[in-house]
């Protein structure tokens, strides 16, 4: 089955700095890749994602890529505020499967004042 | 829309008691899912269904069971709860569009609040 790793687990950056979180899959069929934010308490929300045909997606102050070839994407955070402060998971769909998504065991992400 | 309920929002059971964790949504989404969230492991899938009367196995499906009677409801039972078991748990669902090829494209998780289990 799909194998989803993901860097780092923790992650400090100083506000207005940027916050960069890789993950690798292991299935070269997986074709779609979604990121999760979840704050203290609550529950996981989608942030963004992108699907196998595109290698990058932009949202406002967030980003993800996608390289197919290596089988790893990424999410970027620019200009990073306080309320960034969560943990995020990655995911990966393996293409036709009906079992959905395998996610990565997260970062938690702490942005400093 | 109410979106993904789930009660109870939190449990204590002792060893060996049974319990139900009732799931719901109505935004009649045909996918619905049962995570379980451990500290360093992210989420891990227990149990699916792609339908009512529909059914399978995730990664982490032992001592757990499901069923899917209607599109709404997706309860998970607990048949002999075990220390190992304590945990944050989360139903989600999602809607199908038509894939390539005929197959089938599954979209966003819309996830419930979670119930958190203490089994002693």
């Amino acid at each position: 089955g799909e194998n989803v790793e993901q860097h780092p687990s923790t992650l400090s950056v100083q506000e207005g700095d940027s916050a960069v979180i890789k993950c690798t899959y292991s299935d070269s069929a997986s074709n779609y890749f979604p990121w999760y934010k979840q704050e203290l308490g609550k529950r996981p929300q989608l942030i963004i994602d992108i699907r196998s045909n595109v290698g990058e997606k932009k949202d406002q102050r967030i980003a993800v890529t996608l390289n197919k070839t290596a089988k790893h994407f990424s999410l970027h955070i620019t200009e990073t505020q306080p309320e960034d402060s969560a943990v995020y998971f990655c995911a990966a769909s393996i293409a036709g499967s009906a079992r959905q998504l395998t996610f990565g065991s997260g970062t938690q992400l702490t942005v400093l004042p | 829309n109410a979106g993904v309920t789930q009660t109870p929002k939190f449990q204590v059971l002792k060893t060996g008691q049974s319990m139900t964790l009732q799931c719901a949504q109505d935004m009649n989404h045909e996918y619905m899912s049962w995570y379980r969230q451990d500290p360093g492991m992210g989420l891990r899938l227990i149990h699916y269904s792609v339908g009512a009367g529909i059914t399978d196995q995730g990664e982490v499906p032992n001592g757990y069971n499901v069923s899917r009677s209607t599109t709404e409801d997706f309860p998970l039972r607990l048949l002999s709860a075990a220390p190992s078991q304590t945990s944050v748990y989360f139903c989600a669902s999602s809607y199908r569009t038509p894939g390539l090829a005929g197959g089938s494209s599954y979209n966003e998780q819309f996830f419930g609040p979670g119930t958190r289990l203490t089994v002693l």
